[in-house]
């Protein structure tokens, strides 16, 4: 099945900077690849998605970009803000075994230092 | 237009009970989903369904059931509730699986 790899499980940055995670898929035939925010006891909310026809997307202060050569995707965040503290989380579309839904990655906790 | 709706927000349970988590959704969304999510390991896909009376097995589908008898409920039966099964459970819905997906507020599940 699909695997999602994250990197790192946890960034601290301060105020104003700009923080990046990573992420990594194995499956190739993968064509979609969301980004979900989840704060401390909330639900997911998606924040960015791309797909596989696209190298990058961008939103304002964020923005999504994938290799597809690589197999791997990143999140980009600029001019970090307080409330840009939550955990986030990549996922792919898994297509493998049978199963058609998203294989998430274990999530990267971005803490914004004031 | 509450969206997702997922009922209760917490439970408990002993091991060896049964229950049903429910989820509701009102946009009108083809597919619906269950996850898990534990500490350390992201969400994980339990079942999914494409549409009504359609259902299909997930990454870690043992030990629950699903059923899809309208386009708007999706409940999720534990058959016999373990220890494992402690977790936070979040429901989702989406018009295509490559589509936005919108979570439910979550059902938090302590099994003693």
């Amino acid at each position: 099945g699909e695997n999602v790899e994250q990197h790192p499980s946890t960034l601290s940055v301060q105020e104003g900077d700009s923080a990046v995670i990573k992420c990594t898929y194995s499956d190739s035939a993968s064509n979609y690849f969301p980004w979900y925010k989840q704060e401390l006891g909330k639900r997911p909310q998606l924040i960015i998605d791309i797909r596989s026809n696209v190298g990058e997307k961008k939103d304002q202060r964020i923005a999504v970009t994938l290799n597809k050569t690589a197999k791997h995707f990143s999140l980009h965040i600029t001019e970090t803000q307080p409330e840009d503290s939550a955990v986030y989380f990549c996922a792919a579309r898994l297509k493998g075994g049978g199963a058609d839904g998203l294989t998430f990655g274990k999530g990267t906790h971005l803490i914004i230092q004031p | 237009n509450a969206g997702v709706t997922q009922t209760p927000k917490f439970q408990v349970l002993k091991t060896g009970q049964s229950m049903t988590l429910q989820c509701a959704q009102d946009m009108n969304h083809e597919y619906m989903s269950w996850y898990r999510q534990d500490p350390g390991m992201g969400l994980r896909l339990i079942h999914y369904s494409v549409g009504a009376g359609i259902t299909d097995q997930g990454e870690v589908p043992n030990g629950y059931n699903v059923s899809r008898s309208t386009t708007e409920d999706f409940p999720l039966r534990l058959l016999s509730a373990a220890p494992s099964q402690t977790s936070v459970y979040f429901c989702a819905s989406s018009y295509r699986v490559s589509e936005t997906q919108y979570f439910g507020p979550g059902t938090r599940l302590l099994v003693l």
